[in-house]
């Protein structure tokens, strides 16, 4: 069983639509990322979190310690937003999940 | 705003040569980090490093990788005798302080070993 599970895998939405990407993750951590991957690769760190809520402009990162979930929304999508999300668990060490490809349709 | 930067972008290199994947962290970080991407496949730790030493590996970082710091600003991953599966995406991040800090990852080394 993967440590660090993502839902969905792939998700399409319309422009404007409200998103939401789920994270659920089996060990003890100290922190969880939310990362995002742009079709060409690149890597950028949207969210750090340990405990609560995070928002950054149209991104809200939100963490359950107890249920070992969290979810990140997106508000009022837009097709720039399309990238792979990936949540990932600091434990020991890193560990990521699959990722989950977003496609936000004009 | 300051960007960790790697080089090269794209390294093609027979099996069995040493590659060394060069990383400049952003300059008032201490914290540093090699991940590898496998096409199609999760990103995985591979090491980190702190305080010129390692402080945590995974499996995957066995005696074929090391890393070095070989001066203040570049942060180095050598894989010795590279075996096809090597072949991935490899990127470095840096962060200022252990905790609370996210990280800043650079752009990828896209390595290919043929």
């Amino acid at each position: 069983k993967n440590e660090v599970e993502q839902s969905p895998q792939n998700l399409t939405a319309q422009e404007g639509e409200f998103i939401t990407i789920n994270c659920s993750y089996s060990v003890g951590i100290s922190a969880l990322h939310w990362l995002q991957q742009h079709p060409g690769g690149g890597i950028v760190s949207l969210f750090m979190l340990s405990s609560g809520k995070k928002k950054h402009g149209r991104l809200i990162a939100t963490i359950n310690i107890q249920e070992k979930h969290s979810s990140l929304h997106i508000t009022a999508s837009h097709p720039r937003d399309s990238a792979v999300y990936i949540c990932a668990v600091r434990s020991n060490d890193m560990r990521f999940g699959a990722g989950t490809r977003l496609t936000v349709k004009p | 705003e300051p960007e960790v930067t790697q080089t090269p972008s794209h390294q093609v290199t027979q099996m069995g040569q040493e590659v060394i994947l060069r990383c400049v962290p952003i300059s008032n970080h201490l914290y540093f980090y090699w991940y590898r991407q496998i096409l199609g496949q999760k990103v995985e730790f591979l090491v980190s490093f702190y305080n010129n030493e390692i402080s945590e590996k995974s499996e995957i970082f066995d005696d074929q990788f090391s890393v070095e710091r070989p001066d203040g600003s570049n942060f180095t991953l050598k894989i010795r005798s590279t075996k096809l599966e090597d072949s991935a995406m490899y990127f470095c991040a840096s962060k200022w302080a252990d905790s609370n800090q996210p990280q800043h990852f650079g752009d990828g080394t896209r390595l290919s070993i043929l």
